[in-house]
């Protein structure tokens, strides 16, 4: 089974912190992903990640960096919490696929940050 | 903008009954659709997918459908089970693209 592990479940943070939020897959996946998870809004994509070094922004990326060293491990820095950063954030791996192949993408079970 | 939008924010059924939740999406070049699945505290399961090629498929006691002329998706669950109370939503695929587009979900509540 394809796991996808986040480092914290519950996290808290004062306001003009520096945040790491951690999430690791242990699946070889080429692909990985960062999501918010806000009441009425869905998931909204923040970064993504389709290699190694290699990061583009998706909708959202305002207040947030990434960092992926390594093929497996991708890092979502919230550089100085603000409280309108508090919510769920969702961590999501996929292969690259290619052709007719649809990769499916696989999510560990979120990190709810509060930011106070 | 894109959107992706389910049709009931609740929706609840009696234990036994066959359970349909509804998805409507906006771009006509979605090319890959998903369902999943979310219970309390956890993050989103996959349950089914379905290609625009596509206009039924079908997994165990789970039946998705697309409508492309509508743009709509429905996921139908057949004799639901406790087990099946969750947050579901829909996602579209951007195509050729790696992002996707999710709903905001319908929480099925199943009836003892």
């Amino acid at each position: 089974d394809v796991k996808v592990t986040q480092s914290s479940r519950y996290l808290v943070k004062r306001t003009g912190e520096k945040v790491f939020l951690e999430c690791v897959q242990d699946m070889d996946h080429e692909n990985m992903f960062w999501y918010r998870q806000d009441p009425g809004l869905g998931l909204r994509l923040i970064y993504f990640s389709y290699d190694v070094k290699m990061k583009e922004k998706g909708d959202i990326p305002e207040g947030y960096s990434v960092s992926r060293e390594k093929k497996e491990r991708f890092s979502l820095i919230l550089e100085s919490a603000s409280t309108n950063q508090t919510s769920m954030y969702l961590c999501a791996s996929s292969f690259r696929g290619g052709g007719l192949a649809v990769p499916s993408q696989y999510f560990g079970p979120g990190t709810r940050l509060t930011v106070t | 903008g894109e959107s992706v939008g389910l049709h009931l924010p609740t929706l609840s059924v009696q234990e036994g009954d066959n359970s349909i939740i509804n998805c409507a999406y906006s771009n006509s070049a979605s090319d890959y659709f998903i369902w999943y699945k979310q219970e309390s505290g956890k993050g989103p399961q996959f349950i089914i997918d379905i290609r625009s090629n596509m206009d039924k498929r079908q997994g165990q006691r789970v039946t998705v459908l697309l409508n492309k002329t509508v743009k709509h998706l429905s996921l139908q669950i057949a004799a639901t089970q406790p087990g099946d109370s969750a947050v579901y939503f829909c996602a579209t695929r951007r195509s050729g693209t790696y992002k996707y587009i999710f709903g905001t979900g319908t929480r099925l509540k199943v009836l003892a």
